[in-house]
């Protein structure tokens, strides 16, 4: 059956280091890789997308890279900061076709520490 | 400009009581979702509906029915609630066309079922 694996431990770090969460998946070739950000009592909010051909996507201090041979996404947060401090959830879109199901891993809480 | 409103935010139920949870959104998206997230369990599918007058099951169907309205709302109904349906519930909506298909979540919607 299809799996995604994010480390449901938390990962605490200072501030003003590299965070890197990972996600892992098994039997599933997924067309794009999603992640969320979702902060406590609120709904996950997009962050950034990467295609199956696509090695790495940038945005500002994120950094998402993307390897289907692993079958692993790498996300990393660049210079952290207090209010990166969230749970986040990486998704798998087979196919990208509307009505198609994202599948959602258990997500990764991150702590930034002053 | 409010994007996908759930409501209600909380409810307490009893078991056997009957309720709704409404969605609307005002993106003019094509498919909206209905999504339970758990502690450890992640988000998982509940129903949805890829265009207006369809509905089609998710990962975790059973106990639950929906409602595609209109284009703007998707309803889901627990006809006789049960303990094991106490999570937070999340609706979410995607415009549906060809290109990225990412989520639009609202703030959620927590039951809890005594």
């Amino acid at each position: 059956s299809q799996k995604i694996e994010q480390n449901s431990e938390a990962l605490n770090i200072q501030e003003g280091k590299t965070a890197t969460l990972t996600c892992n998946y098994t039997n599933y070739s997924p067309a794009y890789l999603q992640w969320y950000r979702q902060d406590p009592g609120r709904g996950p909010v997009f962050l950034l997308l990467i295609r199956e051909n696509e090695k790495e996507k940038r945005k500002e201090r994120l950094k998402v890279t993307f390897d289907t041979t692993l079958k692993q996404s790498l996300f990393h947060i660049t210079a952290s900061q207090p209010a990166d401090s969230a749970t986040y959830l990486c998704a798998l879109d087979p196919n990208n076709n509307a009505g198609n199901m994202l599948t959602f891993g258990g997500g990764t809480r991150l702590m930034v520490k002053p | 400009n409010a994007g996908v409103t759930q409501t209600p935010k909380f409810q307490v139920l009893k078991t056997g009581q009957s309720m709704t949870l409404q969605c609307a959104q005002d993106m003019n998206h094509n498919s909206m979702y209905w999504y339970r997230q758990d502690p450890g369990m992640g988000l998982r599918l509940i129903y949805y509906s890829a265009s207006e007058g369809t509905t089609d099951k998710g990962e975790v169907p059973n106990g639950y029915n929906v409602s595609r309205l209109n284009k703007r709302e998707f309803s889901l109904r627990l006809e006789s609630a049960a303990p094991s349906q106490t999570s937070v519930y999340f609706c979410a909506s995607i415009k549906g066309v060809t290109g990225a298909n990412v989520l639009t979540f609202g703030a959620g919607s927590r039951l809890t079922v005594l």
